[in-house]
């Protein structure tokens, strides 16, 4: 299972919205709603922002959004804040019961 | 407060064994699946190896099976991770995250991880 495939750095100034993107196959993010997105903080663990394309966990902002569309899922932030850079990965359930991350985004806060 | 905290990483050579263990709390540790999961030095998230909240059903990436196998305890709240015939290429962190559910969807909440070095 090859890993998804995701920019390997993304930036914006605060208050801009940025895209990231998260290509698979029809394996995985194209026949799977188990795509989900992680924000990671240097030195930190790997914290959940979206779960099944589209939905946040408890406490986290509405300046995250999910979306996908045939082999490609998006994850947006609008209103970037300086918090927002880390590193992002996306993650999908595979038609052979693993899940694959994406190479995993750089966000830089300009 | 839900926390996972792995331990058991260290240095082995190549070949050798390793088990890592991942202790729960906070939770209903008998009602969720557990990942593992690593990150090489340099690289990206590496899925490894999920079981499934009755300990019935295991999934592994290609590159351990045969060689990794998972496990739990219940009556200790403890996940583990049994690593064999280890590789250099199998150098990295090693974190346990509990799913979102019993059966598999996402990776809730993770560890810190534990670093396992495989070297001569």
């Amino acid at each position: 299972q090859s890993a998804l495939t995701q920019p390997a750095s993304v930036s914006g100034s605060p208050g801009q919205s940025i895209t990231i993107s998260c290509t698979g196959a029809g394996s995985d993010v194209g026949t799977y709603n188990y795509v989900s997105w992680y924000q990671r903080h240097p030195g930190k663990a790997p914290r959940l922002i979206i779960y099944e394309v589209n939905n946040r966990p408890s406490g986290v902002s509405d300046r995250f959004f999910g979306s996908k569309s045939g082999n490609t899922a998006s994850l947006t932030i609008s209103g970037l804040q300086t918090e927002d850079e880390a590193e992002y990965y996306c993650c999908s359930y595979t038609g052979t019961s693993t899940w694959v991350f994406g190479g995993g985004t750089t966000l830089t806060v300009l | 407060q839900v926390q996972l905290v792995e331990s058991g990483g260290g240095v082995v050579q190549p070949g050798g064994s390793l088990r890592l263990s991942c202790a729960a709390s906070g939770f209903s540790f008998r009602g969720y699946g557990i990942h593992w999961v690593r990150q090489a030095p340099g690289k990206g998230l590496e899925w490894v190896a999920f079981m499934r909240f009755d300990g019935n059903t295991e999934y592994y990436v290609e590159s351990v099976k045969g060689r990794f196998a998972i496990s739990r305890d219940d009556s200790k709240n403890t996940m583990y991770l049994q690593m064999n015939g280890l590789r250099p290429e199998d150098t990295a962190v090693y974190s346990c995250a509990k799913d979102w559910t019993k059966w598999g969807n996402c990776l809730e909440i993770w560890g810190q991880g534990t670093l396992v070095s495989v070297s001569s």
